[in-house]
């Protein structure tokens, strides 16, 4: 149980376009959704939490309108890279949590984006 | 603020011998620890947590940790390594409120020597 996939597992896209992620709860409602990124050799940076039907809630330094986050449901969320620049490559992982779960997160699979 | 500190960036043991990889955490109060498990371009994957039960956790894989409250520490052990542990590994704290991020460390890798 406590499945968490991602789509798509790997992106490649043109500088200035823009990038949908999908990251579902396959079977299970997460009361809250989080979006990482992880740089090579580094530990994951939070991005941004997530609860359906209310606006994300951005960590500081994020920039929310480059980073859009829909949580259209209780299974799933989506976050858009807007106007991607190579420096926006990385690897995102989303995670999603159950409040009786003792606040673990499971993850997805992770997003490797390459912006060229 | 929660913060969680890894010593070292890198662990290499040989197949066999005993994993030991330090976790410290700084917490206010009590919280809530975690041990995920991370190999190469994929998710986390959950070892092990403390939820203020059994300070002795064992996890998957034949993993154990245990949460030592005057020294602030979590670290994680496995009597004889195998192949199959070298991997990333992440020790993370959040605190007991309801959908409560996750602070994570830097990460260890730990390597195995055949």
């Amino acid at each position: 149980g406590a499945v968490v996939s991602q789509h798509p597992s790997w992106v490649i896209c043109k500088s200035g376009t823009s990038v949908k992620i999908e990251c579902r709860s396959l079977d299970f409602q997460a009361t809250t959704m989080f979006w990482y990124r992880q740089f090579p050799k580094q530990s994951l940076m939070l991005m941004a939490t997530s609860n359906e039907g209310s606006k994300a809630t951005y960590e500081q330094g994020v920039e929310k309108d480059k980073f859009l986050i829909n949580h259209a449901s209780l299974t799933l969320s989506t976050l858009t890279v807007t106007s991607a620049h190579p420096e926006d490559s990385s690897f995102y992982i989303c995670s999603a949590g159950l409040a009786s779960s003792y606040n673990e997160q499971f993850f997805g699979p992770g997003t490797r984006l390459t912006v060229l | 603020a929660q913060s969680v500190t890894q010593l070292g960036s890198h662990v290499s043991v040989s197949e066999g011998a005993l994993v030991l990889l330090r976790c410290n955490y700084s917490s206010s109060v009590p919280p809530y620890l975690f041990w995920y498990v991370q190999y190469p371009n994929q998710g986390l994957q959950l070892l092990l947590k403390y939820t203020s039960a059994a300070t002795l956790v064992k996890g998957i894989n034949g993993f154990e940790a245990e949460f030592k409250k005057s020294e602030t520490s979590f670290h994680l052990t496995k009597p004889s390594a195998h192949m199959s542990d070298a991997a990333e590994y992440f020790c993370a704290v959040s605190d007991t409120g309801a959908n409560s991020k996750l602070t994570f460390g830097k990460g260890i890798t730990l390597s195995v020597r055949p």
